[in-house]
């Protein structure tokens, strides 16, 4: 089945600093990959999202690049602030788990945990 | 606009009794979604509605789990004979177009 590979956190980083989370991801079709954002006491946002091979989904100045040879999808910032920390989510939507038509179902990692100090 | 509403958002309840979780979706999203987030399992897919039909109930983890939508709008999760390993936040999301899902704040259950 499907499956979804995150970095284990959690991960603390002064501000300003260079994030990377990793992102690996195991599907029987073509997928579309996403990275989804949970800020403390809220609900799960769509970060960003890619659909195709070397698609590159970018927003708030995360980035991350459809990586087809690799299947990975890992999340990148330049410069982290206070307000970035939060639990992130890498998933997958993979058509052939609805026998050729996708509907969005969601396949989640396990999340990783991101503290930015001043 | 208003976004995805759940109710309640906190339920602690004995083993063995029923409960009930509501789900409001963004007016006119056709598509409505549940999952569970739990510390064990992390968040897993449960049921999948397209108008009032259900295509994809794959993720139901037993029989003790039903889930029904009504006009296109309202969902019900139920469980039933409630166990402790059903404590977990139901997470419920609407879309309209695919690939973009709003996600509830989610209810809490605890089961004691």
């Amino acid at each position: 089945g499907d499956s979804v590979t995150q970095m284990e956190g959690p991960v603390t980083l002064s501000e300003e600093a260079f994030l990377t989370i990793n992102c690996t991801y195991t599907a029987t079709g073509y997928p579309s990959l996403f990275w989804y954002v949970q800020y403390p006491g809220e609900g799960l946002q769509l970060l960003l999202k890619a659909t195709k091979a070397d698609d590159k989904g970018s927003n708030k100045g995360f980035e991350a690049t459809y990586r087809k040879e690799t299947t990975s999808f890992h999340l990148e910032k330049g410069s982290v602030q206070v307000s970035d920390s939060a639990v992130y989510f890498c998933a997958l939507s993979d058509p052939f788990n609805a026998g050729g038509t996708s509907y969005g179902k969601l396949t989640f990692g396990q999340g990783t945990i991101l503290t930015v100090h001043p | 606009g208003a976004g995805v509403s759940q109710s309640p958002s906190n339920k602690v309840t004995e083993k063995g009794k029923d409960v009930e979780l509501r789900c409001d979706p963004i007016s006119g999203h056709t598509a409505l979604y549940w999952y569970r987030q739990s510390l064990g399992q992390g968040l897993e897919f449960l049921i999948y509605f397209q108008g009032n039909s259900a295509p994809d109930k794959s993720g139901l983890p037993s029989d003790r789990f039903s889930a029904e939508r009504t006009g296109g709008s309202v969902s019900t999760l139920t469980i039933q004979r409630t166990q402790q390993e059903d404590s977990a936040v139901y997470l419920c999301a609407s879309s309209l177009r695919l690939y973009e899902q709003y996600f509830g704040p989610g209810t809490r259950l605890t089961v004691t």
